[in-house]
């Protein structure tokens, strides 16, 4: 069973851009979280998607937003980024289900905003 | 809202070494996952804890939870280079639809 993948693995962007990053569960999860780690936070939760629809959404600025597509596949964007949007983005995929029980996640991509 | 803290925050053991990780939560723990990740890449489940005394193995690590004390340990026997890496673990939240995580412990095994 493939795991779960994300693309690109890395970025580089100029602060004012937009990025999309992309996430590819593992085959038959409905649910795909997104987090964000940085040195300084830790790793924070950003936003949830489950059967097309962001169930829970973390603190963070109207900047970052997501989606999730009828196969599951979700992209998160970030707009009009920030220095201090450099971090790993991960995101992490479950079985159906309303509870996380056990997330598996990607390799991540490593963005870096210059 | 809920945190989790670890201690230490890094640690270095020489090869064969003992040692030991954990994971305070501010709130009660519902269920408590330990992660390890290499610097970079993704995070690898290791094991999930439940109930409160539950303790799980898998190869040298063991994992305990402590539920009346809020708390988790993660133990490693007899450390390997393999095992450095960054031990995180994490908690459901109240909705229990996302994970929060303590932010690490980092762990280098000197060969």
């Amino acid at each position: 069973k493939a795991g779960v993948t994300q693309t690109p693995r890395y970025l580089i962007k100029t602060r004012g851009q937009q990025v999309t990053l992309s996430c590819s569960p593992i085959s038959g999860h409905r649910s795909v979280s997104w987090y964000q780690q940085t040195p300084g936070q830790g790793l924070q939760f950003l936003f949830e998607y489950f059967s097309e629809t962001q169930r829970n959404k973390g603190n963070f600025p109207g900047r970052f937003s997501g989606r999730q597509f009828s196969n599951s596949r979700s992209e998160m964007n970030v707009s009009t980024l920030e220095l201090g949007d450099s971090a790993l983005y991960l995101c992490a995929s479950s079985p159906s289900g309303p509870k996380v029980n056990e997330q598996f996640f990607g390799p991540g991509t490593r963005l870096t905003v210059l | 809202s809920q945190e989790l803290e670890q201690s230490p925050q890094s640690l270095i053991v020489q090869e064969g070494k003992n040692l030991t990780i954990n994971c305070t939560s501010s709130k009660t723990l519902y269920g408590l996952y330990w992660y390890k990740q290499k610097y970079g890449e993704g995070l690898i489940f290791l094991m999930m804890l439940q109930k409160g005394g539950e303790e799980k193995s898998h190869e040298k690590i063991t994992a305990k939870l402590d539920e009346k004390k809020q708390q988790s340990s993660l133990h490693i026997t007899a450390s390997q280079p393999s095992h450095a890496g960054i031990y995180l673990c994490g908690a459901d939240d109240q909705a229990g639809t996302a994970l929060i995580f303590g932010k690490g412990t980092t762990l280098s095994v000197s060969s």
